[in-house]
């Protein structure tokens, strides 16, 4: 089944700076990969996501990337700001409507 | 986006009490409704797969005797934990899939078990 590794568990960085959280996954059959943000106490928040035929996509201060060779994704964050302090989960999905896989989660911290 | 409403956001039930946790999707109709389940400082972790009009799929480790799920309309589902011990306090959310691959998250239960 398919697996997702996702890293750093922490990440701190200083306002303004840019933060980046790594996913990797083991079924080459995963076609969707969203992330999540999600906030003490809350429900997860779906940010941005990106479909297998897609290498980039970018809203605003966020942006995601596709290596499916490598099986690798990634979030970027550009120009960090507190309230982007969160604990952020990238998942994928093996198929059409299936479950979501999620990763470890990265709690992001971002300090003014 | 779409909305998904989960009902009650804090239960506190004694030791051997049966809570229900409600999950409608408002605005969509969501042929496939997940729950997950969600220790402090951890990941999401799938407990089953419900589609309406048909039994729930669980995960593998998850009793389905335990936590009944009921997905009876397009817009409803339920998860009931049935003689809930403090071991099974934890957060409780649901999701619906809409359009195919995305889920939208109920707003979660918080389980506290005495």
């Amino acid at each position: 089944g398919e697996n997702v590794e996702q890293h750093p568990s922490t990440l701190s960085v200083q306002e303004g700076d840019s933060a980046v959280i790594k996913c990797t996954y083991s079924d080459s059959a995963s076609n969707y990969f969203p992330w999540y943000k999600q906030e003490l106490g809350k429900r997860p928040q779906l940010i941005i996501d990106i479909r297998s035929n897609v290498g980039e996509k970018k809203d605003q201060r966020i942006a995601v990337t596709l290596n499916k060779t490598a099986k690798h994704f990634s979030l970027h964050i550009t120009e960090t700001q507190p309230e982007d302090s969160a604990v952020y989960f990238c998942a994928a999905i093996p198929n059409q409507g299936g479950k979501l896989i999620f990763g470890q989660g990265t709690e992001l911290s971002v300090k003014p | 986006g779409a909305v998904v409403s989960q009902h009650p956001s804090w239960v506190i039930c004694k030791s051997g009490t049966s809570v229900k946790i409600e999950c409608r999707s408002l605005d969509f109709q969501a042929t496939t409704m997940f729950w997950y389940r969600q220790f402090p400082k951890q990941s999401l972790m799938l407990m089953a797969t419900s589609n309406e009009g048909s039994k729930a799929t669980y995960e593998q480790g998850v009793e389905k005797d335990k936590f009944l799920i009921n997905h009876a309309s397009l817009t409803l589902s339920t998860l009931t934990v049935t003689s809930a011990h403090p071991e099974d306090s934890s957060f409780y959310i649901c999701s619906g899939a809409h359009q195919g691959d995305i889920q939208y998250f109920g707003a979660g239960t918080r389980l506290s078990v005495l």
